[in-house]
């Protein structure tokens, strides 16, 4: 049974476009995130939501959006895509104060 | 401002024992976590602190001194299959996401 999962696994696309990956958990948690790892595998937040809040990185660019129609979904949808956007991005989910489950990662190459 | 330092590299011998040290300067703290990941695949969850001391769970330990901003990963009996990168996180003030460190990535060879 998969715990976090991610759709697509690796996704292909031309600079400015725009592309959405779709995250979904059963585990029953009320806080999800996504993060973005870029080539040298630093890991970094990008947004967490619970079904109340949203709280974003302020350096993520505003062409980064999550939509959550409910709470074992979160997606994230990508705007004019660059070439900087190339990374790897994870979903996440936790109980509130628990540890994080991860997502299998898509792998976003933009060309 | 935000730092977690931990060696980028180590590596060991089967059996042996290694522990990779993270030093965190964080705005908040609400815990520090570490993390495995194997090349190509999703960080798993290995072990959490969040109050002073050692926590122990196998074949890993993990220590942590919130007044020094420290923390370590024991990994005991090294085997093959611990060649992956280890990543330390403190969990920000909100205590929601975390904060990773740039990982170490550890070498097993037999």
């Amino acid at each position: 049974d998969t715990a976090v999962s991610q759709t697509p696994k690796y996704l292909v696309t031309q600079m400015g476009n725009d592309k959405s990956i779709k995250c979904e958990q059963n585990l029953g948690h009320d806080t999800m995130y996504w993060y973005k790892q870029d080539s040298k595998k630093f890991l970094k937040i990008m947004f967490s939501y619970n079904n109340k809040e949203l709280i974003i990185n302020e350096t993520v660019p505003n062409r980064f959006s999550p939509k959550s129609p409910d709470k074992a979904h979160l997606n994230l949808h990508i705007n004019s895509l660059e070439l900087g956007d190339s990374a790897v991005y994870f979903c996440a989910s936790s109980r509130q104060g628990a540890e994080q489950y991860f997502g299998p990662g898509t792998r976003l190459t933009v060309t | 401002g935000q730092n977690i330092d931990q060696p980028t590299e180590m590596t060991a011998t089967e059996g042996a024992i290694v522990q990779i040290n993270c030093t965190y300067q964080t705005s908040g703290f609400n815990g520090l976590f570490w993390y495995q990941q194997h090349a190509g695949e999703a960080p798993t969850f290995l072990s959490y602190n969040v109050l002073d001391g050692l926590e122990e769970k196998g074949r890993f330990s993990s220590f942590l001194s919130r007044s020094k901003g420290y923390s370590y990963l024991l990994l005991k009996e090294l085997q093959m299959k611990d060649s992956a990168s280890y990543l330390c996180a403190v969990r920000d003030q909100a205590g929601t996401a975390l904060i990773f460190g740039k990982g170490t990535t550890l070498s097993v060879s037999s």
